[in-house]
């Protein structure tokens, strides 16, 4: 049974360019969350996603970051016109269950680098 | 406001000796809580988990307090060994403008002095 599976794990790019992350949930979990880690610092918590439903995305930008959770493939984190300030690593967790009152399985992460 | 806190950002501990790690948290409606080890370039890892009604559970060479009057939680570890140098991050479950999510503290950074 696969884990969570996060792609690419690095990305490089330069301010304005847009930036996609995607996420592959454990099997059978339908629940998945994004979080952002700065380096030396804990994950703050972005988005929660339900298959084709934001549940809460009150940890997001309002602006230049959106998210989805298709019916079908997986979930995608957009980061439009990149800033320095956007550069960090971005994880996403799976459960079986609402909230995270489940074990959360992390992905490896997808290191984002704005030049 | 939400926030979970950590009273030591650093340990440094000889190999074989016993580890603590401690966390604040804030809200005191919190009804779960998770330890966390994210070693470098990795993602979190999970630990143990405890929910509110209890103020003690024990793993496989780890064990977690809650005290929930001091709003306090700890990790014990016994008999560190070398793969255990990570960083580890408590998480309370929170509900938070009326959706539930984990709220993580900064981290504790565990090394192992040989």
């Amino acid at each position: 049974n696969a884990g969570v599976m996060q792609n690419p794990r690095h990305l490089v790019r330069r301010r304005g360019q847009e930036a996609r992350l995607r996420c592959s949930p454990m099997k059978g979990h339908s629940h998945v969350y994004w979080y952002r880690q700065l380096p030396e610092e804990g994950l703050k918590f972005m988005v929660y996603l339900q298959k084709e439903n934001i549940i809460d995305e009150s940890g997001m930008p309002k602006e230049r970051f959106s998210a989805e959770f298709p019916k079908e493939g997986p979930s995608i984190l957009r980061i439009q016109q990149v800033v320095r300030g956007d550069s960090a690593a971005y994880f996403c967790a799976s459960s079986r269950r609402q909230g995270g009152t489940g074990e959360l399985f992390f992905g490896e992460g997808s290191r984002l680098t704005v030049l | 406001g939400e926030s979970v806190g950590l009273h030591l950002p650093t340990l440094s501990v000889q190999e074989g000796d016993n580890s603590i790690i401690n966390c604040a948290y804030s809200n005191s409606a919190s009804d779960y809580f998770i330890w966390y080890k994210q070693e470098s370039g990795k993602g979190p890892q999970f630990i143990i988990d405890i929910r509110s009604n209890m103020d003690k559970r024990q793993g496989q060479r780890v064990t977690v307090l809650l005290n929930k009057t001091v709003k306090h939680l700890s990790l014990q570890i016994a008999a560190t060994q070398p793969g255990d140098s990570a960083v580890y991050f408590c998480a309370e479950n929170s509900i938070i403008q009326g959706a539930q999510k984990l709220v993580f503290g900064q981290g504790t950074r565990l090394t192992i002095n040989p």
